[in-house]
């Protein structure tokens, strides 16, 4: 059975750019989360979708969006790009409405550098 | 909103020794606890979780125990090997609140 799966691994953007990053769930799986880890905020919830619905919302700017599609996949967007948007963007899935009733699984991330 | 703190930062263990983490919540309303290793260039991968319903849960080398009345759970590692180098993250979440609240990491190394 596939894990979660991310797409880029890697990407270098510039500042004042805009990044857009997918993510696939666990086949099944209808809730996805995103997280940002950085080394001075370690990680830090970002959204969290469930039938094609933000349910949930982390203390970021308003630069940083989500969209669940019908099969669950998931993509999140970050505009006007800057410096300490640098981070590992992690992705993750659980079976229904998580963590509390769900187990969560993590995909391996996308990693953003802003230069 | 939850806070969870996580110590030691880092840890260094004789190989075939134990490692003990421990993490405390602020929410009394948390019931969910689980933990993460992650390894370099890699995502947090789940090892273990506990619910509050249980004091204790046991897979093979590692176990997880909770204290609700001090809020506050640990990660317990017997035996340890070199592949249990890696980073390891607690976390909380309550009840109908979906997602997770990290502690800051521990770094464990296993010394051959």
């Amino acid at each position: 059975k596939a894990g979660v799966t991310q797409t880029p691994r890697y990407l270098i953007k510039t500042r004042g750019q805009q990044v857009t990053l997918s993510c696939s769930p666990i086949s099944g799986h209808r809730s996805v989360s995103w997280y940002q880890q950085t080394p001075g905020q370690g990680l830090q919830f970002l959204f969290e979708y469930f039938s094609e619905t933000q349910r949930n919302k982390g203390n970021f700017p308003g630069r940083f969006s989500g969209r669940q599609f019908s099969n669950s996949r998931s993509e999140m967007n970050v505009s006007t790009l800057e410096l300490g948007d640098s981070a590992l963007y992690l992705c993750a899935s659980s079976l229904s409405r998580g963590p509390s009733g769900n187990t969560i699984y993590f995909g391996e991330g996308s990693w953003l550098t802003v230069v | 909103g939850e806070n969870v703190e996580q110590h030691p930062s880092t840890l260094s263990v004789q190989e075939g020794d134990s490692a003990v983490i421990k993490c405390t919540y602020s929410d009394s309303a948390s019931n969910y606890f689980p933990w993460y290793k992650q390894e370099l260039g890699k995502g947090p991968q789940l090892i273990i979780d506990i619910r509050s319903n249980v004091g204790e849960k046991k897979d093979q080398r590692i176990a997880v125990t909770l204290n609700k009345t001090a809020k506050h759970f640990s990660l317990h590692i017997t035996e340890t090997q070199p592949e249990d180098s890696a980073v390891y993250f607690c976390a909380a979440s309550k009840r109908n609140d979906y997602k997770l609240s990290f502690g800051a990491g521990t770094t464990v190394t296993v010394r051959a």
